[in-house]
């Protein structure tokens, strides 16, 4: 099983659709979570961190399920702005391991 | 000017040739690390160096090696280079503060091997 993985996508929505893609990670023990988007042959951005107890940005939300092992990232009102590729990110053991990127989802928000 | 600066940022060579990708940052960051990209395989990891004097292989460290010169360098060669090593590669640095690592990559260097 991968560590961390994710629908690829494409998931192609009509701008100011509500998308939401999920995430899941294999080990138990992990520690912190991030949300990072990349853009078209550009380097991965951190868009937002997960907490515990669930966060928002603006029009983005992102939720931990421990209990699920499962992480998800909520957009509303979509723009054709937010056409990348989000990675899901998790640390097993902050200060001792490298963060595991996840491959990827790609969303296409067309006008 | 950009904190994580990756030399050169496009490079075609060929089969068996020598190459080095350099990296600088300016952020002050003990960590760095090299990932290639490749299209459906993700973000894998190269090396990474936690300090100056530490080097660890990552998941695909195989026909690669690095020189961590500084805390500011990070250098990847590829000994002798062959066309599956044809990817998009990039130098990310990183601090870890509260449990919290955030990673900033810079802006890749473009690699054809033919």
């Amino acid at each position: 099983r991968k560590e961390v993985e994710q629908d690829p996508g494409p998931f192609n929505v009509p701008e100011g659709a509500t998308v939401a893609f999920n995430c899941t990670y294999s080990n138990s023990a992990s520690q912190s979570f991030f949300w990072y988007r990349q853009d078209c042959r550009k380097e991965p951005k951190l868009l937002m961190s997960v907490y515990s107890s669930g966060n928002e940005d603006g029009r983005f939300t992102a939720q931990l399920n421990r209990a699920s092992q499962y992480i998800s990232l909520l957009i509303r009102d979509s723009k054709l702005s937010d056409s990348a590729t989000y990675l899901c990110v998790v640390n097993p053991d902050p200060g001792n391991t490298p963060l595991v990127f996840g491959k990827g989802t790609r969303l296409s928000v067309i006008a | 000017d950009a904190d994580v600066t990756q030399t050169p940022r496009n490079r075609i060579t060929k089969t068996g040739k020598r190459i080095m990708l350099e990296c600088s940052q300016t952020k002050g960051h003990d960590r760095m690390y090299w990932y290639r990209q490749d299209p459906g395989l993700g973000l894998r990891l190269i090396y990474y160096s936690f300090d100056v004097k530490d080097i660890n292989k990552g998941e695909i460290s195989d026909g690669y090696s690095v020189s961590r010169q500084a805390q500011a360098k990070f250098s990847l060669s590829l000994e002798s280079a062959i066309p599956n090593q044809t990817a998009l590669y990039f130098c990310a640095t990183s601090d870890v503060g509260d449990g919290q690592e955030t990673q900033y990559f810079g802006p890749g260097t473009r690699l054809l091997v033919l």
